[in-house]
């Protein structure tokens, strides 16, 4: 059912900034890892992922590090535009078991 | 772009009535899943299938029903809808084998009134 009165954490940077998106995940023993982007009224889209071998992975435009010493992951998004704006979850699993998301964060990029 | 597709993508009902939300896919994944998705708020698994004639549920407590007699096709039907059940519903696949890439639907936005 609906929640009320519950805000995502929002980040706001300027265009052409570099945005760090963060996430904490809760199993230590989580072996891949996926960052999404949600535009409004879309679905989730897949931007890049990491395994549990590796700290750091680079795209196009963006990179993923993972510190599993305390369960961090962030996505950095370079000379950010505003088709960046969106909200972007992380998503955890383990094992080839079901994938857990969190709860998102809100980027909001200022022309 | 993945092929992936929900219909309908909003749905305004009354309370009792029985509804279907449809998703296919064109990818030929075996694995497919239905997460509900309050505003703001992150997914949560109520639905999935490793392939024909394989349902699970998923962590959050469902009143919906699924089935997955082609591989193509995923339905979620609700009964008997319910205010409660106001939310969006996301349909994704992934090929199987392990962890991999989920790819979604645009999702359906559901409200019951």
């Amino acid at each position: 059912g609906e929640s009320v009165g519950l805000h995502l954490p929002t980040l706001s940077v300027q265009e052409g900034d570099n945005s760090i998106i963060n996430c904490a995940y809760s199993n230590s023993a989580s072996d891949y890892f996926i960052w999404y982007k949600q535009e409004s009224g879309k679905g989730p889209q897949f931007i890049i992922d990491i395994r549990s071998n590796m700290d750091k992975r680079q795209g196009q435009r963006v990179t993923v590090l993972l510190n599993k010493t305390v369960k961090h992951l962030s996505l950095q998004i370079a000379a950010t535009q505003p088709g960046d704006s969106a909200v972007y979850f992380c998503a955890e699993n383990f094992a080839g078991n079901q994938f857990y998301f969190g709860t998102g964060t809100s980027l909001t990029v200022i022309p | 772009e993945a092929d992936i597709y929900q219909t309908p993508r909003y749905l305004v009902i009354g309370t009792g009535k029985k509804i279907t939300l449809e998703c296919s896919q064109t990818m030929g994944h075996d694995k497919m899943y239905w997460y509900q998705q309050d505003p703001g708020m992150e997914l949560h698994l109520i639905h999935y299938s490793y392939g024909v004639n394989s349902t699970e549920k998923g962590d959050l407590s469902s009143e919906s029903t699924v089935s997955r007699i082609r591989t193509e096709h995923f339905p979620l039907t609700l009964e008997s809808a319910r205010p409660s059940h106001t939310s969006q519903y996301l349909c994704a696949s992934s090929e199987g084998g392990g962890a991999d890439t989920q790819y979604f639907g645009p999702g359906t936005r559901l409200t019951v009134l």
